[in-house]
């Protein structure tokens, strides 16, 4: 079954502007993952935040984490156009990985 | 972090032929796995690649279709045999890099399969 589930499918912003991705799951988790796909090429691997961790940074990536809820977000600030690629949040362990269906996001010139 | 590389990055095939997708990792993992997204969607696990022994099918996977090698530890085959068009996907290695229960997993540049 699938355990990440992202939202919005899709997210069309302007260069500048913050975008925000958010991903729910069903089961207890250790740690969760984002991804950033570009055109259908490899992944990307953006950060991991651990279960009892509730945000973290990584340049202008921001990551929260609500274990009570169930859910994740995944903020971009400042966006460029070459942010522009598919983001997957990503459960489990062990390499055994279960993946959202992914967010497109458009960032207009 | 681990640098994972890929080859062939991308092939056409005909149907009924088999492809053998090679990653290299730059540094010994214990642990590689083989994915599969097929267009427009997500990510699908095939199997665990495992250094000396037969590989760890997921549900749905088998042997016979999906045969993966690992001499080593930092080299994993995966062949996709008698090819049909619904094994046009994307194909790609992944490597899980750490020594706890949080470990990161790392992925390579992929291999995009199209049959015809």
């Amino acid at each position: 079954s699938q355990q990440g589930e992202e939202d919005p499918q899709a997210l069309s912003i302007q260069e500048g502007e913050n975008a925000t991705m958010n991903c729910s799951y069903k089961t207890s988790i250790n740690n969760l993952q984002w991804y950033r796909q570009n055109s259908g090429r490899g992944l990307v691997h953006l950060i991991l935040i651990r279960s009892n961790e509730r945000e973290k940074h990584s340049g202008r990536l921001r990551v929260t984490l609500d274990t009570s809820k169930k859910s994740s977000s995944l903020l971009i600030t400042a966006s460029r156009a070459a942010d522009t690629a598919s983001y997957f949040c990503a459960t489990g362990g062990r390499g055994k990985l279960t993946f959202g269906k992914g967010i497109t996001l458009s960032v207009r010139p | 972090s681990a640098v994972i590389s890929q080859k062939p990055s991308r092939d056409i095939c005909q149907r009924g032929t088999s492809l053998t997708i090679q990653c290299q990792v730059d540094s010994q993992v214990t642990m590689m796995f083989w994915y599969r997204q097929q267009p427009g969607q997500s990510l699908t696990l095939i199997a665990t690649a495992n250094q000396g022994s037969e590989a760890t099918y997921e549900s749905g996977f088998v042997i016979d279709k999906f045969p993966i090698s690992r001499p080593n530890l930092t080299f994993s085959t995966l062949t996709v045999s008698n090819m049909s068009p619904e094994d046009s996907s994307i194909y790609l290695c992944s490597v899980e890099w750490g020594l706890s229960s949080y470990n990161e997993q790392f992925f390579g540049p992929g291999t995009r399969l199209t049959v015809l």
